[in-house]
C-alpha cells in the first residue's frame, strides 16, 4: 500500500502563515483531505476535494495539489490552530485510504 | 446537527471478542459511506474498515481482514464493528466516522464520534 508523508513536527508565529505539506504516490491520482486534531477530541475535516472547505472551516485554511504534494496553508494562524493535522487520501485503485503521520503544528 | 457516539469498547484478552456500536443522528443515515478509524496510544489515525450506504460493499485494511468486520442497521441509524481474535496491536480508541459520500470511500470524513477505547491486554 502507499504511503504519505508529513513533517512531524512545524512551528509558525502567531498571525503568520504556515504551509503543511503530504506526499505520497497516491496523491498524482487522488485529492487530500486535511484534519485537524486537537488533544483528546476527535479529527475535524479541514478541506477535502479540489479545495473544499466543509461549513465552520474558516476561510484562513486552503489547500492546494502539485505532483506528490498535497498542502494546506493556514493564511494568519490562531492560537486555537494548534494540534495535529493529518492528510489521507484514497490509495490507488482499491477502496482504501492511508492516512499520513501528522504534523504537530505549534503556534508561537 | 450530525450526532455519532460510539459504545462497546473495554479490555479484553488477547483472542477475546468484542462488539463496537455506533448510534447516529442528525442525519439521513441510509444515504451516507461510513467508516471506522483507529488510533493506538500516541500514535497517528489508521482507516480500518469502509461499508457502502446500503451495506453492499465493505472494505477493510489489510491489518484487520477476516477479524473484524463492519456492518450497519440502517432501520436504526446504527454501525457496527465485530471483533474477533482480538490482538495487542488491536488497543486503540475507535472513532466511527461519516463519509461525504455514500458509494465509495473517498477519504473525506466530515462527522466523527467521540470514539470508545479498546484495551487488548493478557
Amino acid at each position: 500500500s502507499s504511503e504519505l508523508t508529513q513533517d512531524p513536527a512545524v512551528s509558525v508565529a502567531l498571525g503568520q502563515t504556515v504551509r503543511l505539506t503530504c506526499q505520497g504516490d497516491s496523491l498524482r491520482s487522488s485529492y487530500a483531505s486535511w484534519y485537524l486534531q486537537k488533544p483528546g477530541q476527535a479529527p475535524v475535516l479541514l478541506m477535502y476535494g479540489k479545495n473544499n472547505r466543509p461549513s465552520g472551516i474558516p476561510d484562513r485554511f486552503s489547500g492546494s495539489s502539485s505532483g506528490n504534494t498535497a498542502s494546506l496553508t493556514i493564511t494568519g494562524a490562531q492560537a486555537e490552530d494548534e494540534g495535529d493535522y493529518y492528510c489521507n487520501s484514497r490509495d490507488g485503485s482499491v477502496n482504501h485510504v492511508v492516512f499520513g503521520g501528522g504534523t504537530k503544528l505549534t503556534v508561537l | 446537527q450530525v450526532q455519532l457516539v460510539e459504545s462497546g469498547g473495554g479490555v479484553v484478552q488477547p483472542g477475546e471478542s468484542l462488539r463496537l456500536s455506533c448510534a447516529a443522528s442528525g442525519l439521513i443515515f441510509s444515504s451516507y459511506g461510513m467508516h471506522w478509524v483507529r488510533q493506538a496510544p500516541g500514535k497517528g489515525l489508521e482507516w480500518v474498515a469502509f461499508i457502502r450506504y446500503d451495506g453492499s460493499f465493505k472494505y477493510y485494511a489489510d491489518s484487520v481482514k477476516g477479524r473484524l468486520t463492519i456492518s450497519r442497521d440502517n432501520f436504526n441509524n446504527t454501525l457496527y464493528f465485530q471483533m474477533n481474535n482480538l490482538r495487542p496491536e488491536d488497543t486503540a480508541m475507535y472513532y466511527c466516522a461519516k463519509d461525504v459520500e455514500r458509494y465509495y470511500n473517498s477519504g473525506s470524513y466530515d462527522s466523527w464520534g467521540q470514539g470508545t477505547l479498546v484495551t487488548v491486554s493478557s
